[in-house]
């Protein structure tokens, strides 16, 4: 089956850094890559996703790029703030459509 | 925003108790799972379903059982509730097919055993 795996488990940055998290994956047949911020109280909520034939995707502060070769995928945050300190998700989906889930970041923004 | 319900939101009771944490969605979704979600952060698949008359189990082995009688409804129960089983319960859906069908989720229910 999948594996993902998912790194690092916690980042802390100063706010307006920027904060990239990586995820690999072990299944050539994956096709799907969404990512889920998590904040306290709530359950995981999706704010991006790639398909397999996209190299990147950019909605405003952040961007996801997939390296289909190298089986590897990364969320990137610019200039944080301490609203998206949350614990982030990556996940992979192949056929099927069960998706693995990464272990989690916890990302701690301060201000 | 996604239209899926989770009730309660905390729950604390005795060793031995049934129970059964109610799970519900309002978007037609076929697909839905129960997750079990450790301290440490960890997503554990112990359900899911396809559809109506569908049960999977996950990949972490569970005690509880699911049914899916209603399209919209996805009940989870525990025969006899031990410590052990002291964990966030997360429910979520999906659509059945289609190229980008990301997972919806509630906002879980918070179970203590004592």
């Amino acid at each position: 089956g999948e594996n993902v795996e998912q790194h690092p488990s916690t980042l802390s940055v100063q706010e307006g850094d920027s904060a990239v998290i990586k995820c690999t994956y072990s299944d050539s047949a994956s096709n799907y890559f969404p990512w889920y911020k998590q904040e306290l109280g709530k359950g995981p909520q999706l704010i991006i996703d790639i398909r397999s034939n996209v190299g990147e995707k950019k909605d405003q502060r952040i961007a996801v790029t997939l390296n289909k070769t190298a089986k590897h995928f990364s969320l990137h945050i610019t200039e944080t703030q301490p609203e998206d300190s949350a614990v982030y998700f990556c996940a992979a989906r192949g056929g099927s459509y069960i998706p693995t889930f990464g272990r989690g970041t916890s990302l701690i923004v301060h201000p | 925003e996604a239209d899926i319900y989770q009730t309660p939101r905390y729950l604390v009771i005795g060793t031995g108790k049934k129970i059964t944490l109610e799970c519900s969605q309002t978007m037609g979704h076929d697909k839905m799972y129960w997750y079990q979600q450790d301290p440490g952060m960890e997503l554990h698949l112990i359900h899911y379903s396809y559809g109506v008359n569908s049960t999977e189990k996950g990949d972490l082995s569970s005690e509880s059982t699911v049914s899916r009688i209603r399209t919209e409804h996805f009940p989870l129960t525990l025969e006899s509730a031990r410590p052990s089983h002291t964990s966030q319960y997360l429910c979520a859906s999906s659509e059945l097919e289609g190229a980008n069908s990301p997972l919806h989720f509630g906002n879980g229910t918070r179970l203590t055993v004592t």
